[in-house]
């Protein structure tokens, strides 16, 4: 069965302060996709980043950095210098490839309070 | 490019009555996914099409839910005799994907649906 967990319900952080919000996912598959979307309070969910489960180098992207281990199913995402900004609800993502026509599992969501 | 949009934005019904919403996708997306998100929840597949075809369906779609996508382009979910139990944001997405990949789904900025 596939399933995504974010133990992390909600995380405060005071602006300037690195965050890290863990990411850990469920799958038989060997081929499969995982994604990072941030849910801002207007409720667009708003794409941040897809990764391949046979690339497992970290991606930075500005203050934004993803880490990659499939040793431990895990997906973890990184901001750096956090600013108010963030504050938003962010989402993991697993996507199988075969057979499930790309469909989506989500975990359940990191809230993230970033305070002046 | 234009996003993917949907509409409307808001909707408050009375338990019992129909309600249909519709999503636009971003030109040229030949996948269209439904989801459904519920206060603080992750989205929940609801069901996709590849083109005009509905491929998958999830158990979460009772009877009463019906979705179409007759000409490829836009979409519309109905739910029939709505009940309390459907109040939650409708979240549509579009991906360009062929034979076992799986792009990128870009979502809408959903409908909100309050049954009273």
């Amino acid at each position: 069965a596939q399933k995504v967990t974010q133990a992390q319900t909600e995380i405060s952080v005071v602006e300037k302060e690195d965050v890290t919000l863990d990411c850990v996912y469920e799958t038989r598959d060997t081929t499969y996709y995982l994604f990072w979307y941030k849910q801002p309070p207007s409720g667009e969910l708003v794409f941040l980043i897809r990764r391949n489960s046979f690339d497992e180098q970290n991606e930075i992207s500005g203050r934004y950095s993803w880490n990659f281990q499939k040793s431990t199913s895990s997906f973890n995402f990184t901001i750096t210098a956090s600013q108010v900004v963030d504050s938003a609800v962010y989402f993991c993502a697993l996507s199988e490839v075969w057979g499930q026509g790309g469909k989506l599992i989500f975990g359940q969501g990191t809230e993230l309070s970033v305070k002046p | 490019d234009t996003g993917v949009s949907q509409d409307p934005r808001h909707k408050i019904t009375k338990r019992g009555q129909n309600v249909t919403f519709r999503c636009d996708p971003i030109s040229e997306h030949n996948r269209l996914y439904w989801y459904r998100q519920t206060l603080g929840q992750g989205p929940e597949f609801l069901t996709y099409f590849q083109n005009e075809a509905q491929l998958e369906k999830s158990r979460l779609l009772s009877d009463r839910f019906s979705a179409e996508r007759p000409k490829g382009s836009f979409s519309t979910l109905e739910i029939q005799r709505t009940e309390q139990g459907d109040s939650a944001m409708y979240l549509c997405a579009s991906s360009v994907a062929s034979g076992g990949t799986t792009d990128t789904q870009y979502f809408g900025p959903g409908t909100r649906l309050t049954v009273l």
